[in-house]
């Protein structure tokens, strides 16, 4: 079946502006994760949704970031007033349920502040 | 707190080799350890989970608890294997919250 998508792939965006990521889980999977990926930081969590609620936000960097969850399926990360160091990739993961609990991820939104 | 280290960023091997990549960690209860890749231009998959005790591609890791290490190792690294591994951390099996906590990733270069 298909997996996570996320789009856009690549967004490129003037300091100040705001902007929005979307992520679309695999189908039946209720959690999903939103994670960031910089150079020489890794893998930052940002944001956990079980259905539609957020039990988890503490990895959201400054109140510009927020992020909702409709409808059990899509989910949008949304960046206000963007600034250099917000240039990432931003991956998208959803999870099993089942036996295996795995996460698959997205192939992420490579997101360019100049 | 849990944290995942991966003490080397870059890593180089020839093919035929034996690798090995180090993964330590620090969590006071009982976690759950993985590897994931990522391959050039390829989104981020599992590859192993501690649980599985698995042979995945030829690679292998055991988490041994003294140590709190989760190393991965392959036998023989053939060129396919170039990719950044991530060392990742659940909290306890089961967590309902599921948070994966990542190391930084050790950059593998298998030279032909």
């Amino acid at each position: 079946g298909a997996g996570v998508s996320q789009s856009p792939s690549n967004k490129v965006t003037e300091k100040g502006k705001d902007v929005e990521l979307r992520c679309d889980p695999i189908s039946g999977h209720t959690a999903l994760y939103w994670y960031r990926q910089s150079l020489g930081q890794g893998l930052e969590f940002l944001i956990y949704f079980q259905g539609n609620s957020a039990p988890d936000k503490s990895g959201l960097p400054s109140d510009r970031f927020s992020a909702e969850r409709t409808g059990g399926s899509v989910s949008t990360l949304t960046i206000q007033r963007t600034q250099q160091e917000d240039s990432a990739v931003y991956l998208c993961a959803s999870r099993d349920p089942g036996g295996t609990d795995t996460q698959y991820f997205g192939p992420g939104t490579r997101l360019t502040v100049l | 707190a849990q944290r995942v280290t991966q003490p080397e960023k870059l890593l180089s091997v020839f093919k035929g080799a034996p690798v090995e990549l180090k993964c330590n960690y620090s969590y006071s209860g009982s976690p759950e350890l993985f590897w994931y890749v990522q391959y050039s231009r390829q989104r981020l998959q599992l590859l192993l989970r501690h649980i599985s005790r698995e042979s995945i591609k030829g690679f292998t890791a055991d988490l041994n608890k003294g140590e709190t290490s989760f190393h991965l190792k392959k036998p023989f690294a053939q060129e396919e294997d170039s990719a950044m591994y991530y060392c990742a951390l659940r909290r306890g099996r089961g967590s309902t919250l599921g948070r994966l906590y990542f190391g930084r990733g050790t950059q593998l270069t298998v030279w032909p």
